[in-house]
């Protein structure tokens, strides 16, 4: 089976603070993407990358970036953590091609920034 | 852009009851649809899928039928059980694109009672 491992369960940061995030996957996927979720407004889309170096803005890339080095790392970044980046922080990946529909993901990172 | 709409919980049930959640979309053109459901402290996990409509995605019990007259995807099971109880989120994703990027609805927490 496909993992996704996300590097941390809970995080407390500061605000101002520069937090990353850290995703694994092992199976070689081309797609990763950073979501994150709240209560009453599902998950939303931040950035995805479709291959190594590559990234596009989802919905809510305000006060975020990534980085994708290595085909089976995609790394979020909040250059300047704020409070209302409090959330549920959630990483996919996918293959490209047809069956690529199918998201796995990780558990998710609980950030609170103070 | 794209939409997902799913029905106001928290949803109540007891063991065997009949469950429906609704879904409703608004895309271009022929989206696929999805349901993923996420146990607790765990990442979300595909349930079940449809690609065209008419099309019944089906899994553990549940289904869910691709209705385009309506723009609906409704989630429905005859009978849950206590380990049914998670939460549900409807998901699409645009006809033509090959990032697999999928929209959410805002989930529906699902408590099923002994």
């Amino acid at each position: 089976d496909v993992k996704v491992t996300q590097s941390s369960r809970y995080l407390v940061k500061r605000t101002g603070e520069k937090v990353f995030l850290e995703c694994v996957q092992d199976m070689d996927h081309e797609n990763m993407f950073w979501y994150r979720q709240d209560p009453g407004l599902g998950l939303r889309l931040i950035y995805f990358s479709y291959d190594v170096k590559m990234k596009e803005k989802g919905d809510i890339p305000e006060g975020y970036s990534v980085s994708r080095e290595k085909k089976e790392r995609f790394s979020l970044i909040l250059e300047s953590a704020s409070t209302n980046q409090t959330s549920m922080y959630l990483c996919a990946s996918s293959l490209r091609g047809g069956t690529n529909e199918k998201l796995f993901f990780g558990s998710g990172t609980q950030l609170s920034v103070l | 852009g794209n939409s997902v709409t799913q029905m106001e919980g928290p949803v109540t049930l007891s063991e065997e009851a009949f469950l429906t959640i609704n879904c409703t979309y608004t895309a271009t053109g022929y989206p696929s649809l999805f349901w993923y459901v996420q146990y607790p402290g765990e990442g979300l996990q595909l349930l079940l899928k449809a690609t065209k409509a008419d099309d019944k995605g089906s899994n553990k019990g549940f289904e869910a039928t691709y209705r385009k007259e309506t723009t609906s995807f409704h989630l429905e099971k005859g009978s849950v059980q206590v380990s049914d109880s998670a939460v549900y989120f409807c998901a699409l994703k645009q006809g033509g694109t090959s990032y697999g990027k999928l929209t959410f609805g805002q989930g529906t927490i699902l408590t099923v009672h002994p």
